[in-house]
């Protein structure tokens, strides 16, 4: 059973800091991992995608994968209160055409 | 921004009807889904469409489910006869030439069964 597992919080963090968001996959055979934001009676809206070991950065997000450790995390720098959502990871493995999601960790961005 | 839309945004059904969901996904991609969301749960995979047939499918996507794509632009979900566990949000999602590339998602169907 492929697994995507993240803690599903809510996680408080005050406006202005960095949120850290984690999660962790069963299957080594995953390729590509993604992190979608979703509010509250809305669609997951994508935020980033990552397919290397290391870092990825694009504006105030950065996502970080660890193939060794099957565990991919995102990084939002200076929290806003609009980043108050849902972040689901989401993963997709190499043979499958299927991305499998987690739960979801609630963000709560205190003003 | 392109954008897939989903019609209608709500849809009320009584059980053992049949229901289509209607999508219309981003025009220059190739690769096409079905999610669900039950309140308070996980987004779930459906089904796959590719080159005009289904690429995969899950365990929830039974013979009461059906898909297709009609003429050019549009991507639709059939479930014949609903039953109350098919309340939920149905989501479409499409994706671009390259396998790898991330889904995006419709704004969803929440359908509601009687």
């Amino acid at each position: 059973q492929k697994e995507v597992e993240q803690n599903s919080g809510p996680l408080s963090v005050p406006e202005g800091a960095i949120a850290s968001l984690n999660c962790t996959y069963s299957d080594r055979g995953s390729q590509s991992f993604f992190w979608y934001r979703q509010y509250s009676g809305k669609s997951p809206e994508l935020i980033m995608f990552i397919y290397s070991n290391g870092d990825k950065e694009d504006g105030r997000f950065t996502a970080q994968l660890n193939k060794a450790s099957q565990y991919v995390s995102l990084l939002i720098r200076d929290s806003q209160p609009s980043d108050s959502a849902t972040y689901l990871c989401a993963v997709k493995m190499n043979r499958d055409d299927k991305i499998i999601f987690g739960k979801g960790t609630r963000l709560h961005i205190l003003p | 921004e392109p954008e897939v839309t989903q019609t209608p945004s709500h849809q009320v059904t009584q059980m053992g009807q049949e229901v289509i969901l209607r999508c219309v996904p981003i025009s220059n991609h190739l690769y096409f889904y079905w999610y669900r969301q039950i309140l308070g749960q996980k987004v779930e995979f459906l089904v796959s469409f590719y080159n005009n047939e289904i690429s995969e499918k899950s365990e929830i996507f039974d013979d009461q489910f059906s898909v297709e794509r009609p003429d050019g632009s549009n991507f639709t979900l059939k479930i014949r006869s609903t039953k109350l566990e098919d309340s939920a949000m149905y989501f479409c999602a499409s994706k671009g030439r390259n396998s790898n590339q991330p889904q995006h998602f419709g704004d969803g169907t929440r359908l509601s069964i009687l």
